[in-house]
Parts: structure tokens; sequence; C-alpha cells
């Protein structure tokens, strides 16, 4: 069975730091990656994906992730933090199978103080 | 591209009745829909995949009898909380996957749909 697990509850960086978010992930095949941040009272906003290929990915809003497949883990980076990504973030995989849902990790809340 | 909305974004109902909420892909077409469930600064947590013109795969622990979810076109899903109490209170988020040949990979997710019991 899938999983992904965000270690961390918490993250705190201050404004223009460089940031990290945790991820593992285990699947029985090659993995598809995402990352998504979410707003309160919002939905989901991808952030980015790792399909194949390169093993950093960047994405929206100046994110980028690592892959990292002898670790299993795909970390969420970013040079310098801004207050506006203050957010939940949500690591998610899903099995390289057709129609399989995305299974998320519990999320991990941001916090960039000015 | 790939929008999706869902209907109502909130709704408040009487513990015993039943709520429909409505979940459609505005641009594409969308075989599979997914729905899930938040609690309160908690992940989503899968509660049925939905295949159009099919009956829905409930994850495990899922009430199916509770939770109906209709998927007659392939832009509209819909997920009814039969019998509603308080403990339903949730966040309630869609997602929609590209039908085969548009693209295999993203899930778009709708705004999700804030359920209040009383």
């Amino acid at each position: 069975a899938q999983s992904v697990a965000q270690p961390e509850d918490q993250v705190n960086v201050a404004e223009g730091n460089p940031l990290t978010v945790k991820c593992t992930y285990s699947v029985s095949g090659n993995p598809y990656l995402f990352w998504y941040v979410q707003y309160p009272n919002r939905g989901l906003q991808f952030l980015l994906k790792y399909i194949t290929g390169d093993n950093l990915v960047k994405g929206s809003y100046g994110f980028e992730a690592e892959f990292n497949k002898s670790q299993t883990s795909f970390h969420l980076k970013k040079p310098s933090a801004l207050v506006s990504d203050s957010a939940l973030y949500f690591c998610a995989v899903r099995e390289n199978q057709a129609g399989t849902a995305l299974i998320f990790g519990k999320g991990t809340t941001l916090s960039v103080s000015s | 591209g790939a929008v999706v909305s869902q209907h109502p974004s909130w709704v408040i109902c009487k513990s015993g009745t039943s709520v429909k909420i409505e979940c459609r892909s505005l641009d594409f077409q969308a075989t599979t829909m997914f729905w899930y469930r938040q609690f309160p600064k908690q992940s989503l947590m899968l509660m049925a995949t939905s295949n159009e013109g099919s009956k829905a795969t409930y994850e495990q622990g899922v009430e199916k009898d509770k939770f109906l979810i209709n998927h007659a076109s392939l832009t509209l899903s819909t997920l009814t909380v039969t019998s509603a109490h308080p403990e339903d209170s949730s966040f309630y988020i869609c997602s929609a996957r590209l039908s085969p040949g548009q693209g295999p990979y993203e899930q778009y997710f709708g705004p999700g749909t804030r359920l209040t019991v009383t």
C-alpha cells in the first residue's frame, strides 16, 4: 500500500530565509509525487509534481522539490521564504496505475515570520 | 484550464436531513472523480473513487449507504450525505482526473464544501 509521511507538523522560518518541508513516501511501483498548498477554508492548489526525468523539479511561486529515490524522499524547498507562503502544505503520492487516487500526507503548516 | 467547481461552497443543515454536494469539471471531461474529507487541520482522507457510469468504490470504513455518490456524466459527480449528523460536519473536497488520452497525471481539486450539521 502506498503512504506518505510528513514528519513535521509545523515549520517556522523567518522571511528571506530558505525553507524545507519534508516528505517521504512508500509505494510498490514507480511513484508519482506531488506538492499542494492549502490556504484557510480553501481547496488545494497544485505546486509541482515529479513523474520522471530530472530529480529537481521546479514549480509555482518559486518552490522546488528534489526527488531522492534512495531515501524515498521528495522534500519541498524555497530559497527565500515570503510571509505569504504561510499555509498548509501537503505532499501526495500516486502509484503508476491508471485511475488510482492521490494519497496525502498529514500536512505541514508553514509559518513565515516577518 | 482544468477547473473544478463545487456547489455549494458551504451549507448548514439540521440533523437528520440530507445534503447534496455537486462537483463539476468545467472545461474538461473527467472519467474519474474522487471525494475527500478533511477535518480541521488534518489531512485529506479519500472517501471514494467515482467512475462515470458505474458504481463508486468506497474506501474502507466509509459507509456507502450514508455517502451516496453518483457520477452520471463526464463532467458531474454528486455526493449526498444522507441523514446527516453533527459528526458528519467536515470539509468535503472533490477532485477530477483527466480522461485517458488527455493527460494521466494530475488531479484537479475543487474549492471544497464546508458542511455544518446542527
